[in-house]
């Protein structure tokens, strides 16, 4: 069974950039049948979809997100990333990777990286 | 665009039967059969448990199911469990501008 494994500092600093990968461990990252998402989940509070890409590319973001957020996919290492610019307090969170299939459902998660912004 | 709305709780005894509402608009809920929802478990990832409305991925329980009217979905959680306990959230495809929206979430208690 596939799994994702997410990866990247656990503490930034405000105003610099968050940068996490994610690991899948087997080759349908290759797969026209999925997207790959991250998703993230401020302390005490909801889920915020963040972005999806393909294997190909062509990625789409949160609108409220989209002027900060920047995704790629390097199927060759198997892995995707999130890069997010100018980060402040609010965007301390759990940070999760996912695997979208068909159904437009995220069926396959990482276990979630916590992401703290302070100086 | 705005988050889908949950109860903020909602709760029952062993046995019973309990349904979670989610609340959408024309935009999103109500113009695509493309919800899902997910269980969540403290310090644990979500869960998916429905998919497109109804569809039940392989091992999740027969005791969840899913529908929709109009822009409002529904969680239904049969035969009510101590281990159902948990956050549920829903989440909708809301077309190629707003992509996707979570619900606000709701704390299942079981009493």
């Amino acid at each position: 069974q596939v799994q994702l494994q997410e990866s990247g500092p656990g503490l930034v600093k405000p105003s610099e950039t968050l940068s996490l990968i994610c690991t899948v461990s087997d080759d349908s990252i290759t797969s026209s049948t999925y997207y790959w998402g991250w998703i993230r989940q401020s302390p005490g509070n909801g889920l915020e979809w963040i972005g999806n890409i393909y294997y190909s590319g062509s990625p789409y973001y949160n609108p409220t997100l989209k002027s900060r957020v920047s995704m790629s996919i390097d199927t060759s290492k198997k892995h995707f990333s999130l890069s997010l610019r100018s980060v402040t307090a609010a965007d301390t969170a759990v940070y999760y990777c996912a695997r979208r299939d068909y159904s437009d459902a995220f069926h396959v998660w990482g276990q979630g990286t916590l992401v703290t912004v302070s100086s | 665009q705005s988050a889908l709305t949950q109860p903020a709780s909602v709760s029952g005894s062993p046995g019973q039967s309990i349904t979670i509402s989610c609340t959408g608009s024309s935009s999103d809920v109500g113009s695509y059969n493309l919800v899902s929802w997910y269980q969540q478990f403290p310090g644990k990832a979500p869960k998916v448990i429905i998919s497109e409305v109804n569809k039940r991925p392989s091992g999740v329980s027969d005791r969840f199911s899913g529908s929709k009217s109009g822009n409002t979905a529904s969680l239904t959680i049969s035969g009510l469990q101590a281990e159902d306990e948990a956050v549920y959230y829903c989440c909708s495809w809301a077309g190629s501008i707003t992509f996707y929206l979570f619900g606000t979430g709701t704390t299942v208690t079981v009493l």
